[in-house]
């Protein structure tokens, strides 16, 4: 079973209107989550990253949650756009005996439509 | 701004063929990292290095060597390629440890194996 959880698997919208991603994990212990925007055929670019101490951080359309008590995040997009078209996906870092340690997501496919 | 470049964006070789993915980073970074990117699961590690000549296994280095000669350079190698190793591969780079650390990107290279 994958340590960090998201759902749904895919979504398609209507552009402008807003949505929420979900990201549950059991990775412990905990350093910090961070949501990455992926582009078909791209890498993975970071949209935000939050501590455990914070549990709101927004990055223009994009503002990420974490509850470090349920181990839950969301990603909500509000007025989405067609460049909204990705997949997004959240990673938890976890420090180890070894260093830092990522542990990602399968991803969030999202399609916004005209 | 980080930039981490991959030497191809596409790649087609055969079975048997001994390939060589190369990573280039511009931000004077310890650590470097591959990883491969596969339809429903998550981003693997393959192998990271956090120093020059230096290197660890990830969570799937079967099958995959690597080298790391020069700081800002880091290779990936299959020493035999195989059809299982058809896929999407990731370089990242990222300054070591600290609570926001943060991985950057590169543009990924699409493998195919026939």
């Amino acid at each position: 079973k994958n340590q960090v959880e998201q759902s749904p698997q895919s979504l398609i919208i209507l552009e402008g209107k807003n949505c929420t991603l979900q990201c549950n994990y059991t990775v412990s212990p905990f350093s910090n989550l961070r949501w990455y925007k992926q582009d078909t055929g791209r890498g993975p670019v970071s949209l935000t990253i939050m501590t455990f101490s914070e549990n709101t951080k927004s990055n223009g359309r994009y503002t990420a949650t974490l509850d470090a008590d349920t181990k839950q995040s969301s990603l909500h997009i509000t007025a989405s756009q067609l460049s909204d078209s990705a997949s997004y996906i959240c990673v938890v870092t976890i420090l180890t005996g070894g260093g830092n340690k990522l542990t990602f997501g399968t991803g969030t496919q999202l399609k916004v439509e005209l | 701004d980080v930039k981490v470049t991959q030497s191809s964006r596409y790649l087609v070789k055969r079975t048997g063929e001994k390939v060589f993915l190369e990573c280039v980073q511009d931000m004077d970074h310890e650590n470097m990292f591959w990883y491969r990117q596969d339809p429903g699961l998550g981003l693997r590690l393959i192998y990271f290095s956090y120093d020059v000549k230096m290197k660890e296994k990830g969570d799937i280095p079967e099958g995959y060597s690597v080298s790391r000669e020069k700081k800002e350079r880091f290779s990936l190698i299959l020493e035999s390629a195989s059809t299982n190793q058809t896929s999407m591969y990731l370089c990242a780079s990222s300054l070591p440890g600290g609570v926001n650390y943060e991985q950057y990107f590169g543009p990924g290279t699409r493998l195919t194996v026939t």
